[in-house]
């Protein structure tokens, strides 16, 4: 399967606690996004890289969270000291440019936090 | 800024009936319009797009959209639903000039049921 992959599909932890989790994009997508989505709504856009840079934040994106693309391929989303409204599905998304030009972005599986 | 309001949180539909899933965007730029479907536990998948070229769009499983302008709407039709279409589906708007599609701003969803 050459699609984007997320690890781990699911995860539990308690108020407090630190989670990390990896994306790992379509081979030679040089773009990777990363989105929150809740129960009932839809994705809210949280931040992209273009290969290893990080170009935009939205403001949704807490000091609590950070997000590394260190070497242009997989990406990793880690939360400190979680709160129980970060409990969400955590999406993955990449795309590739070409010239000026993004084209459409591909989705992953997601990772499903829960905090309780 | 750019939103979108997806019209109807439920739509149930029979089996081989016409489909219509309805959208209004805002944009401050000419914008780029998607819709995407979501399956249980599968990634979000592009059903078609809209980047200024024709104003009706045809996409995967017989669904289309067409672009208006005038009504800033961009709503989702298809002749004849099908059991495999249940599924959520999501307007979508990026306004990032040049036709970008850098930052997604999702539509709360749309629940397609159908019924056999």
């Amino acid at each position: 399967d050459t699609g984007v992959s997320q690890d781990p599909r699911h995860k539990i932890t308690k108020r407090g606690q630190n989670v990390t989790f990896r994306c790992d994009p379509i081979s030679e997508h040089n773009r990777l996004y990363w989105y929150r989505q809740t129960l009932g709504q839809g994705p809210e856009f949280l931040t992209y890289f273009q290969n290893e840079a990080q170009l935009e934040k939205s403001r949704l994106l807490s000091d609590r969270f950070s997000a590394e693309r260190p070497k242009g391929s997989f990406s990793t989303l880690e939360i400190q000291r979680t709160e129980q409204g970060d409990s969400a599905m955590y999406l993955c998304a990449s795309s590739s440019l070409a010239g000026f030009q993004s084209y459409e972005q591909y989705f992953g599986p997601g990772t499903r936090l829960t905090v309780t | 800024a750019q939103s979108v309001t997806q019209l109807d949180s439920h739509v149930s539909v029979s089996e081989g009936t016409p489909v219509l899933l309805r959208c209004n965007y805002s944009s401050s730029y000419s914008p780029s319009l998607f819709w995407y479907v979501q399956h249980p536990n599968k990634g979000l998948q592009l059903l078609l797009k809209y980047t200024s070229a024709a104003t009706l769009v045809k996409g995967i499983n017989g669904f289309e959209a067409e672009f208006k302008k005038s009504e800033t709407s961009f709503h989702l039709t298809k002749p004849s639903a099908h059991m495999s279409d249940a599924a959520e589906y999501f307007c979508v708007v990026s306004d990032t000039p040049n036709f970008g599609n850098e930052k997604l701003t999702f539509g709360t969803g749309t629940r397609l049921t159908i019924i056999p």
